[in-house]
Order: C-alpha cells, then sequence, then structure tokens
C-alpha cells in the first residue's frame, strides 16, 4: 500500500514564473491538506480539498491555489512565484471523519525560487 | 496568533535515557494534538496523538502528557535510540469541524551513543 507520493521531488523556478505541484493520497484516504514549511520553522496550513471543493485556507495570498480530482488526487499551484516561495510543500492526506484524524504526510516537494 | 511554541531548540541525550519534549500551546479551545517526528529530507511521520478528553496516552516507547490547565504538553521517549535523532513538532488542531493542524518550530533530539 503505497502512502502519500509528492511530485516532483525537487524544483527550480525563477521569479515570476508558476508551478504546479501533485499529490497522490494514501489509499482509502478522501482529503488532502497542503502545508508549506520554510527552513527551520514548522509546517504552515495552506488549504485543504475534500470532494474536489477547497473547504479552508490558511493565511496565503490567491498566488496559491489549489484542484482535488475525482480520485483524490490534488494539485496546487502558485502563480507569480517570488524568492520567499522557496520552501518545502508537503502534503497530507487523511479520511474525511471528523478532527481526530490522523494525517499522512508525504515526502514533500522542495521548490527553490531563484 | 498561531503559534504553538517549544520550550527548548535543541535537546541533548544518551542512547538509553529517557528523553521529554515540551510543547506550549495557546488556544484553550483546541481539541486534538499530535506529535510528529521529521528526519532530515523527510515529510514529517506520525508519533502520536491525544484528543482534550485525555490527559495522557502511551504507545510504543513514547508517552504523550496533556495539561490543558496550562495548556501544556509534552512527548517522553523511553530508552532513547541513535534513530530517534529528528526534528520533533507537536502539533493542535485549530480547525472546527475539519482539521487545520497549527505547528510549532519544532525540536531537534541529538542522541548519541
Amino acid at each position: 500500500d503505497a502512502g502519500v507520493t509528492q511530485s516532483p521531488t525537487h524544483l527550480i523556478k525563477t521569479r515570476g514564473q508558476q508551478v504546479t505541484l501533485r499529490c497522490s493520497p494514501k489509499s482509502g484516504h478522501d482529503t488532502v491538506s497542503w502545508y508549506q514549511q520554510a527552513l527551520g520553522q514548522g509546517p504552515q496550513f495552506i488549504f485543504q480539498y475534500y470532494e474536489e471543493e477547497e473547504r479552508q485556507r490558511g493565511n496565503f495570498p490567491d498566488r496559491f491555489s489549489g484542484h482535488q480530482f475525482p480520485n483524490y488526487s490534488s494539485e496546487l499551484n502558485v502563480n507569480a512565484l517570488l524568492l520567499g516561495d522557496s520552501a518545502l510543500y508537503l502534503c497530507a492526506s487523511s479520511s474525511w471523519t471528523g478532527i481526530d484524524t490522523e494525517a499522512f504526510f508525504g515526502q514533500g516537494t522542495r521548490l527553490t525560487v531563484v | 496568533g498561531e503559534s504553538v511554541g517549544l520550550h527548548l531548540p535543541t535537546l541533548s541525550v544518551q542512547e538509553g535515557d529517557n528523553s521529554i519534549i515540551n510543547c506550549a500551546y495557546s488556544n484553550s479551545a483546541s481539541d486534538y494534538f499530535i506529535w510528529y517526528k521529521q528526519e532530515s529530507g523527510k515529510g514529517p511521520q506520525f508519533i502520536i496523538d491525544i484528543r482534550s478528553n485525555m490527559d495522557k496516552r502511551q504507545g510504543q516507547r513514547v508517552t504523550v502528557l496533556l495539561n490543558k490547565t496550562v495548556k501544556h504538553l509534552s512527548l517522553q521517549i523511553a530508552a532513547t535510540q541513535p534513530g530517534d535523532s529528528a526534528v520533533y513538532f507537536c502539533a493542535e488542531n485549530r480547525g472546527t469541524g475539519f482539521q487545520k493542524l497549527v505547528f510549532g518550530t519544532g525540536t531537534r533530539l541529538l542522541v548519541s551513543p
């Protein structure tokens, strides 16, 4: 049983460009959350998708957008990249059974903006 | 603000010792807490969780204690091993009806043989 998989593992982009990161949730999970982790910091909640809709959003600008597909996989899009967007982007999957459900994280995508 | 703080940024222990990692949270309404372990280059790995209606929960070699009066959480690791070396995060759920985890900055645990 594959866990949460993310692609690509590493990415280098130039300021102003756009990027798309992908996530496949753990088998049986229907909810995907995205987090941004800056170096030396804890992950910060970006948004969560369930039933192909964004259910909740953290304090991130509209440059960050996402999508969830019928097979529960998800994409994170970031437009007009800034140097400060350089971070590890983590995808977490869980079952929509409420707040107290274990979230499994992927290995992350390391994005470097130059 | 949204923050879950940790008392110590780095904890160094000898192999075989018991380790205690502490965490303070700010939202008294938080009702679910998780400890994660993150090794270099990897995503956070679930260790143990606890609901707010509990004071203590035990797993394999790990125990989480929750003190809601002072909004304090701790992770105890028994017989610490070199493989336990990693950054440990506590996270609290700030979502209502869904899960929105708020993480602290982490504590680095260094285990020497």
